[in-house]
């Protein structure tokens, strides 16, 4: 498809379990950014990826979360030992860089929905 | 906190209508864009404003921009049912590489 997917759509886990979320941007785009939303809420910004790097994790609520981009292309969000509060929607985005990356509309998927019980 | 407030938190208004919703940030910025979001869907970019502009259009959206009040408003005219989603107004700072996001208006148009 054309557009950013992200998978699985939704996904229920046991606290304590460890969920992976993926992520496949626009081809050509060397952006790509995870958020988090919780219910009613704005996007928490969580990771950015220029390429294969990271250069900003600084959003990263703990070492649980993880992430990494591999051919410049699909991304994997990967939280371990999950939590409650970790309940939440899980966007992807991705952007082209062109000759200003702040002025690049980010693309987003319709995120993973998890649910931790 | 540097992020976007938007205001108000819901708006209903009826099919024909016109909507506005604003947007407050506390520091200088780049640009601001404007996201809609159907529900349980990801966002759509709508429009970006560039710091140097005060108004732009773009079909029934028009977007301002007050960079002495740091604050911009979306005005959406003759507003349909199909509107109806929440609207986020985005901005970066400085030389952060993400976008910060308000917490939305809901906005409700009845047919």
């Amino acid at each position: 498809g054309a557009g950013v997917s992200q998978s699985p759509s939704n996904k229920v886990t046991e606290k304590g379990k460890d969920v992976e979320l993926r992520c496949d941007p626009i081809s050509g785009h060397t952006a790509l950014y995870w958020y988090r939303q919780r219910l009613g809420q704005g996007l928490e910004f969580l990771i950015y990826f220029q390429g294969n790097s990271a250069p900003d994790k600084s959003g990263l609520p703990s070492d649980r979360f993880s992430a990494e981009r591999t051919g410049e292309s699909v991304s994997t969000l990967t939280i371990q030992r999950t939590q409650q509060e970790d309940s939440a929607v899980y966007l992807c985005a991705s952007s082209t860089t062109g000759t200003t990356l702040s002025n690049q509309p980010q693309h987003f998927g319709d995120g993973t929905r998890l649910s931790i019980l | 906190s540097q992020q976007g407030e938007e205001d108000p938190q819901a708006l209903s208004i009826q099919e024909g209508e016109n909507a506005t919703m604003n947007c407050s940030y506390k520091t200088s910025i780049n640009n601001l864009q404007w996201y809609r979001q159907n529900s349980g869907r990801g966002l759509v970019h709508l429009i970006l404003i560039r710091s140097n502009e005060r108004e732009k259009h773009s079909g029934r959206l028009r977007v301002t921009l007050d960079t002495s009040k740091k604050s911009s408003s979306l005005l959406i005219t003759a507003s349909r049912a199909a509107d109806t989603a929440s609207y986020f107004c985005a901005t970066r700072f400085g030389s952060a590489r993400q976008l910060t996001f308000g917490s939305g208006t809901q906005l409700t148009v009845l047919p």
